[in-house]
């Protein structure tokens, strides 16, 4: 399958901090990328569908001051969680669509373990 | 909007025998049905998936089932090992944003 490469994989950080979350597509370009939020022993939660060149989408509840999508070429999307808070504590992860005759396709990233102190 | 119900939640299963996860779903026009496998701290592996003109795909140990007029998909793996240990997760979309609607995910215990 296509790799999809997330970093960085642990982060521990100071309430207030911002911390900035790569994921790239390796060897194919993905027009859409997801990011998803998932709390222990629970499911995927979509918190945005990012697009290359244009705005994020995010879904209900989730704030896009706080959490800032970036989709500036095919191949990465970042996510920042501005200014992070122990509830902003979670594992997060993100997929991208592979394109193509199977548009439906999402390969993920390794997540990344946020943990605020 | 479209709902996945996945069961059971936890299943544990003797060495070699075999697993079924099951997952029903609302939304007539879903036609994509991946299959994750999310080992713990790591980030899901899409394992099979199977679309709506195609009633059962096959890829080694594992296959996936589905029944559009009941609309519901099964993930069964046979000769089970105990690296198949893991949460699954089933998933649909009908392809308008290329979304995925999560089923809860089930813990898949393999008992030496």
């Amino acid at each position: 399958g296509a790799v999809v490469s997330q970093h960085p994989s642990r982060v521990i950080c100071k309430s207030g901090t911002s911390v900035k979350i790569e994921c790239r597509s390796l060897d194919f370009q993905a027009t859409t990328m997801f990011w998803y939020r998932q709390f222990p022993k629970q499911s995927l939660m979509l918190m945005a569908t990012s697009n290359e060149g244009s705005k994020a989408t995010y879904e209900q509840g989730v704030e896009k001051d706080k959490f800032l999508i970036n989709h500036a070429s095919l191949t990465l999307s970042t996510l920042t969680v501005a200014s992070a808070h122990p509830e902003d504590s979670s594992f997060y992860i993100c997929s991208a669509r592979f394109g193509g005759g199977a548009g439906d396709i999402q390969y993920f990233g390794a997540g990344t373990r946020l943990s605020v102190l | 909007g479209e709902n996945v119900e996945q069961h059971p939640s936890t299943l544990s299963v003797q060495e070699g025998d075999s697993a079924v996860i099951k997952c029903t779903y609302s939304d007539s026009a879903s036609n994509y049905f991946p299959w994750y496998k999310q080992e713990l701290g790591k980030g899901p592996q899409l394992i099979i998936d199977i679309r709506s003109n195609v009633g059962e795909k096959k890829d080694q140990r594992i296959a996936v089932t589905l029944n559009k007029t009941a609309k519901h998909f099964s993930l069964h793996i046979t000769e089970t090992q105990p690296e198949d240990s893991a949460v699954y997760f089933c998933a649909a979309s009908k392809g308008s944003n290329y979304q995925l609607i999560w089923g809860a995910g089930t813990k898949l215990i393999i008992k030496p």
